[in-house]
């Protein structure tokens, strides 16, 4: 079993939907909990960060970490086709912070 | 630009070849990254610097990989001897230690476009 689990998809959803995105892991070391955004032959660029259980949001972006369950979210509000790329999770333990796991990311294509 | 710079942006060679990849990180970042991505697959930890010191090497950095960053600024990555099991994106990637102010112990990676490898 993977470190980090997620769905590679792929997700097609209509613009203006509501987007949820989900990863789970195995490690209850892992105590920091990240989401990049990667376009096609681009590298990933950090969208989201979290360390405690609960919800953080940003805009039309919303994290949800549940510690308890070892399950993150990220959910995307009004969805938009700029938003069409693969989404990662990430997550880097507190002692070995240089080193992030990464999930296999998921394919999103926002229709427009 | 002040991102992470990485060079070329795709090398084709064929299997038995050596081939380097240089990395240019955000000049006020002491940490430096390498990891690897394949085709549907995250990215891969490989290595990292603080600095010039070469602080953690992954296990699928076989003995044909080498990683430097001889004045604790731009890093190479040579790979010798080439397979077509190489084949992939080498992504760079800096930070500062400690990450963000604030959130103790985070260290958020700001990653670069990638070199993109592909062996014949």
């Amino acid at each position: 079993q993977k470190e980090v689990e997620q769905d590679p998809g792929p997700l097609s959803v209509p613009e203006g939907a509501i987007v949820s995105l989900n990863c789970t892991y195995s490690n209850s070391a892992f105590q920091y909990f990240m989401w990049y955004r990667q376009y096609s032959r681009k590298g990933p660029e950090l969208l989201m960060y979290t360390y405690s259980s609960g919800n953080k949001e940003d805009g039309r972006f919303t994290a949800q970490v549940d510690k308890s369950s070892k399950y993150i979210s990220l959910f995307i509000r009004d969805s938009q086709p700029s938003d069409s790329a693969t989404y990662l999770c990430a997550m880097v333990s507190g002692g070995s912070n240089y080193k992030l796991t990464f999930g296999k990311g998921t394919l999103l294509t926002v229709n427009p | 630009d002040t991102g992470v710079s990485q060079d070329p942006r795709h090398k084709i060679t064929k299997r038995g070849q050596n081939v380097t990849f240089r990395c240019d990180p955000i000049s006020e970042h002491n940490r430096l990254y390498w990891y690897r991505q394949t085709l549907g697959q995250g990215p891969e930890f490989l290595t990292y610097f603080q600095n010039e010191a070469q602080l953690e090497k992954s296990r699928l950095l076989s003995d044909r990989f080498s990683a430097e960053r001889p004045k604790g600024s731009f890093s190479t990555l040579e790979i010798q001897r080439t397979e077509q099991g190489d084949s992939a994106m080498y992504l760079c990637a800096s930070s500062r230690r400690g990450g963000l102010a604030g959130v103790a112990g985070a260290n958020v990676l700001t990653f670069g476009a990638g070199s993109r490898l592909t062996v014949l």
